[in-house]
């Protein structure tokens, strides 16, 4: 159970477009999900947090005009990155918490891998 | 200062050996601590949860907290090639979002 997938795994896009990526929990109802990004070799870094049906919080220095998130439902997250460019290339991950859980049980997303030419 | 400090390794062993992985943190609030298992272009596979001092076990995992040295750990034993991936510790203060080290690489060499 508790399983979070992300589509699409991969994709590549040229710059000044936006890329869509969805997060979705296959077998539970998730109350948060949270977008983090990771940079080669190093560790994640969370982006925001959206809760459904409210405005995502977004952490110190992250762009909630760039990325914009849309948190719909209880099994469906959406992180936009608008007019994308090679900076933003990266690994985003998403992650679920169960409804009525503590944010130590996470479950995390397989990852996008974007690559902004 | 770095509030959760990993080193990166990378950490390469032989077959069958005893693993040690481990990270310092400074902030004394923290409740929860967590190691996950990354393999290359995947997410973070949650491995194992310790709520606050002792140690836990689960197979070949062991996992340790000392609050008082601000220190955690992770063994592995009898390590397997399948073992072969990035480690990541986390930890998390109440409600607070996780915060994750960099990561150990590690090479399990058959």
């Amino acid at each position: 159970g508790a399983v979070v997938s992300q589509h699409p795994s991969w994709v590549i896009c040229k710059s000044g477009t936006s890329v869509k990526i969805e997060c979705r929990s296959l077998d539970f109802q998730a109350t948060t999900m949270f977008w983090y990004r990771q940079f080669p070799k190093q560790s994640l870094m969370l982006m925001a947090t959206s809760n459904e049906g409210s405005k995502a919080t977004y952490e110190q220095g992250v762009e909630k005009d760039k990325f914009l998130i849309n948190h719909a439902s209880l099994t469906l997250s959406t992180l936009t990155v608008t007019s994308a460019h090679p900076e933003d290339s990266s690994f985003y991950i998403c992650s679920a918490n169960l409804a009525g859980n503590s944010q130590e049980t996470q479950y995390f997303g397989p990852g996008t891998r974007l690559l902004v030419l | 200062q770095k509030e959760v400090e990993q080193d990166p390794g990378p950490l390469s062993v032989p077959e069958g050996a005893i693993v040690s992985l481990n990270c310092t943190y400074s902030n004394s609030a923290f409740q929860y601590f967590m190691w996950y298992r990354q393999y290359s272009r995947k997410g973070p596979e949650l491995l194992m949860y310790t709520y606050s001092s002792g140690n836990k076990e689960d197979g070949r995992f062991t996992a340790q907290v000392d609050k008082s040295s601000k220190y955690i750990s992770l063994f592995i034993r009898d390590s397997q090639p399948s073992d072969s991936a990035t480690y990541l510790c986390a930890m998390i203060q109440g409600a607070q979002k996780l915060v994750f080290g960099q990561g150990t690489r590690l090479t399990i060499n058959p």
